[in-house]
């Protein structure tokens, strides 16, 4: 069964650094979204990209954030300088476009980002 | 802004037995409710879609019910197993949008 793959499992990396994170949705999909989830607390949205352009964004997706499907295939979310609490699990998800009352997200498996 | 409430926060069962975990939610104009879900260090797997005119929906031995006059919504999970140990999230959208708002889950532990 097509997956949603993501890389890397695990990035650690230093406060100001610039990390991307990789995601490869399923072929045949469409619309592309990342979430995140800090320890503990709910998922939360942070954009959707349909058309090679972003449908939608969160107030927590601000300049730091960009996404860039730079191939047919890869889908990156950019954070450009990290601070502390950019530290979160992030999920990479797809669909495939139908009617939007039943156009089910498929989740990948995260990437956990570690700022120190 | 769309809210989602879910109780209990955990909840611990034995193999074999039923459970029902609830979702009250606030969201306007409504599209639809999902329940989601979702193993430790994973993501999330969807379990059921429902649009605003579906009172039950089932798939395998879950149940999922919606209520969309008081707003809430349950998920029945019959003759539990030790799979089935995860966090049971219910999530909403509204009418136009393609974000998922999500609550904050019900953690089941299923014991031999």
């Amino acid at each position: 069964e097509p997956e949603v793959t993501q890389t890397p499992s695990h990035q650690v990396t230093q406060m100001g650094q610039e990390v991307i994170l990789r995601c490869v949705p399923i072929s045949n999909h469409l619309y592309f979204y990342w979430y995140r989830q800090i320890l503990g607390q709910k998922v939360e949205f942070l954009v959707s990209f349909y058309n090679n352009e972003i449908s939608e964004k969160s107030e927590i997706f601000d300049d730091q954030f960009s996404v860039e499907r730079p191939d047919g295939s890869n889908f990156t979310l950019k954070i450009r300088s990290t601070k502390l609490e950019d530290s979160a699990m992030y999920f990479c998800a797809s669909s495939e476009a139908r009617r939007q009352s039943t156009d089910t997200q498929y989740f990948g498996p995260g990437t956990r980002l570690t700022v120190l | 802004k769309n809210q989602v409430e879910q109780s209990p926060q955990s909840l611990i069962i034995l193999e074999g037995k039923n459970c029902t975990l609830q979702c009250n939610y606030t969201v306007s104009p409504f599209s639809n409710l999902r329940w989601y879900k979702q193993d430790t260090g994973r993501g999330p797997v969807s379990l059921t879609i429902m649009t605003f005119s579906e009172n039950t929906k089932s798939n395998g031995r879950y149940t999922a019910t919606l209520d969309a006059d008081t707003k809430q919504s349950s998920l029945h999970i019959t003759a539990s197993q030790l799979s089935d140990s995860a966090s049971y999230i219910c999530v909403v959208i509204d009418t136009g949008r393609r974000a998922l708002t999500f609550g904050s889950g019900t953690r089941l532990q299923v014991q031999p």
